[in-house]
Parts: structure tokens; C-alpha cells; sequence
């Protein structure tokens, strides 16, 4: 298995511009995560779906952000318009729906806007 | 949600040192998650404890969970360079919800 693949890897954007994160999570995990990463606030959730469906999304920071799980085997997460204090490291994560079984994260996309 | 206080937020130790962190919650954890993440890499999971008491053991890694279940360790003996990066507990909200809480995490430096 590959794993959460995440893409892109490093992203640089113009403040104001649009951005979109991508990732496939393991196939069969039911529960997919998306995380945030800074110095200041640590590892935050964002939101994070079960069967594809929304299930909380109080992490997400303002309608700036969104986020979609069309299918079984993608989410995005995007940024519009964005902002410098947007510049973080987005972690992606699945997990099966079995207990004792822990997250399994994405390389994360390093987000800078400038 | 659910809140856990991790200490310290940094350790250096010369290798060969023991190294230990804690996290500690105000009220009763259902279970606990310990993760690892290497400098400039992702969390990685190493760990659930579920019951109160529970030990376990991975090479040098050792796990606690506490009586009460509101606090839980890690201890790693002989620390080595290989086990420098940043460590982090983490907890679930209640009831049925998935999401996990992570602790600030303690950043382990190991000095050869």
C-alpha cells in the first residue's frame, strides 16, 4: 500500500489566490482527516469525513476554507482567497473504522502564501 | 473537545540518556495515541493504550497509562540519534467521535 498520498508537496502562492490540496487516502479506511500544522497553534483539526460524508467541520478556520470527499479514494481541501497567516503545513489522515488502530498521515503540503 | 497537557515542550539529552514525556488530562481518557514525527516529516503512530494501568513495551519505548486514566508517559531508554524528533500524545474526543486531540508534543534533540 502506498499509503495518504498527498499533492502537491510545497506549494507558494500570491495572497489572494485560490489553493487546493489533494489526498487519496488508504483504501478501505473509512475516516479521513484533514490537519494543520503551525508553530504557534500545533497539530489542528480541520474537519474530517466518515464514509465520504462531512462530519465536523468546527476546526475550519472561516469560509475561506473548504472541503470535499467526492469519493472513497479523494479529498480536497481549499483556500479561497488566501492569506499569509494561511502558511502551514496540511496534514491529510485515515484510519479504519476498527478501534486500536491509529492514523495514518500523508507527507502534508507545506503551504506558503505570500 | 478534549484537551491534554504534554511536558516539557523540549528535552535535549546526551545519547545513551533516558528520555521521558507526560501528558496529562483533567478528566477520564477513554484511550490515549502516541505518534513520533522526525524533523520536516509527518506524524507516524506508535502506540493505543486503552486500559487503566496498562504497560507496554516497544524496544526501548515504554508506554504508560495511569490508574485513573488521566495521564500517560513515554519513557525511552538509551536514547539514540535515531530517536530524535518531536513526540505527541493524543486523545479522543467522547462518544463515538473519531477525531483525535493532539498534545503540543515534546521536541526530543539527542546529542551524540
Amino acid at each position: 500500500d502506498a499509503g495518504v498520498i498527498q499533492s502537491p508537496r510545497h506549494e507558494v502562492t500570491e495572497m489572494g489566490q485560490e489553493v487546493t490540496l489533494r489526498c487519496k487516502p488508504i483504501s478501505g479506511h473509512d475516516y479521513l482527516f484533514w490537519y494543520r500544522q503551525t508553530m504557534m497553534r500545533g497539530l489542528e483539526l480541520l474537519i474530517y469525513f466518515n464514509n465520504n460524508v462531512p462530519i465536523d467541520d468546527s476546526g475550519m478556520p472561516e469560509d475561506r476554507f473548504s472541503a470535499k470527499m467526492p469519493n472513497a479514494s479523494f479529498s480536497t481541501l481549499k483556500i479561497q482567497p488566501s492569506e499569509p497567516r494561511d502558511s502551514a503545513v496540511y496534514f491529510c489522515a485515515s484510519r479504519t473504522g476498527a478501534s486500536g488502530y491509529g492514523y495514518t498521515f500523508g507527507s502534508g503540503t507545506r503551504l506558503t502564501v505570500v | 473537545g478534549q484537551q491534554v497537557m504534554q511536558i516539557p515542550q523540549y528535552q535535549h539529552v546526551q545519547e545513551g540518556e533516558d528520555f521521558t514525556t507526560y501528558c496529562n488530562s483533567s478528566t477520564t481518557l477513554s484511550n490515549i495515541q502516541w505518534y513520533k514525527q522526525r524533523p520536516g516529516g509527518h506524524p507516524v503512530f506508535l502506540i493505543q493504550l486503552v486500559k487503566s494501568g496498562e504497560v507496554k513495551k516497544q524496544k526501548r519505548l515504554t508506554f504508560q497509562f495511569g490508574e485513573a486514566k488521566k495521564n500517560s508517559s513515554l519513557h525511552i531508554t538509551a536514547t539514540q540519534t535515531t530517536d530524535v524528533g518531536t513526540y505527541f500524545c493524543a486523545v479522543t474526543s467522547s462518544g463515538s467521535a473519531r477525531q483525535l486531540t493532539f498534545g503540543s508534543g515534546t521536541q526530543l534533540t539527542v546529542l551524540p
